[in-house]
């Protein structure tokens, strides 16, 4: 399978934990983004990489919310001191430079 | 006001129905418009681009209206699978990064 893989698939954590989460993009694709969707509504925007360089976050993403892409690759999105409001399915896209997105399953977190 | 607003629906019609979507964008420096599908507790999938000049895929027909703002997706001859949420979707740019989602038209297709 060659599409954008995200790891895990579901995560379930204590409020005030960290979580990291990890995507995977289709390999030849320099573009990553990420995504929250919570029910009923589209994916929202967070921040998004070309290669490594990360170059826009949105106002969305708080100073808990990290993500990298080290070496251009995979790409991993961190939450730190988890909150009920963070649970949501985080979703992964990836494009070749352009705008078509390929998304990733989603890690669905909950936050208890 | 949204930045993408959709009509969420639902939208319920027999097989062989034709329903159309229509979808508002409040940026004028949009480029580029998209329609995704998302089924339940699945990841969105890409439907078709949308150009100015308005294209179709088989059973479904996407336009653009730069003048009011707005793009469309026509569906003839509905099936039951396409039973889904369809997404709208607008970037700023030809080659911008960031893309804005709508929440989404459910529709089901029934028997």
């Amino acid at each position: 399978d060659t599409g954008v893989s995200q790891n895990p698939r579901h995560k379930i954590t204590k409020r005030g934990q960290n979580v990291t989460f990890r995507c995977d993009p289709i390999s030849e694709h320099n573009r990553l983004y990420w995504y929250r969707q919570t029910l009923g509504q589209g994916p929202e925007f967070l921040t998004y990489f070309q290669n490594e360089a990360q170059l826009e976050k949105s106002r969305l993403l708080s100073d808990r919310f990290s993500a990298e892409r080290p070496k251009g690759s995979f790409s991993t999105l961190e939450i730190q001191r988890t909150e009920q409001g963070d649970s949501a399915m985080y979703l992964c896209a990836s494009s070749a430079l352009g705008d078509t997105q390929y998304f990733g399953p989603g890690t669905r977190l909950t936050v208890l | 006001r949204k930045e993408v607003e959709q009509d969420p629906g639902p939208f319920n019609v027999p097989e062989g129905a034709t329903v159309a979507f229509n979808c508002t964008y409040s940026n004028s420096a949009s480029q580029s418009f998209f329609w995704y599908r998302q089924d339940c507790r699945k990841e969105p999938k890409l439907l078709m681009s949308v150009y100015s000049s308005g294209n179709e895929d088989g059973r479904f027909t996407a336009q653009l209206n730069r003048a009011s703002q707005y793009i469309s997706l026509l569906i003839r001859d509905s099936k039951l699978s396409d039973s889904a949420t369809y997404l709208c979707v607008v970037n700023r740019g030809t080659n911008a990064g960031k893309s804005t989602f709508g929440d989404g038209t459910t529709l089901t297709v029934k028997p």
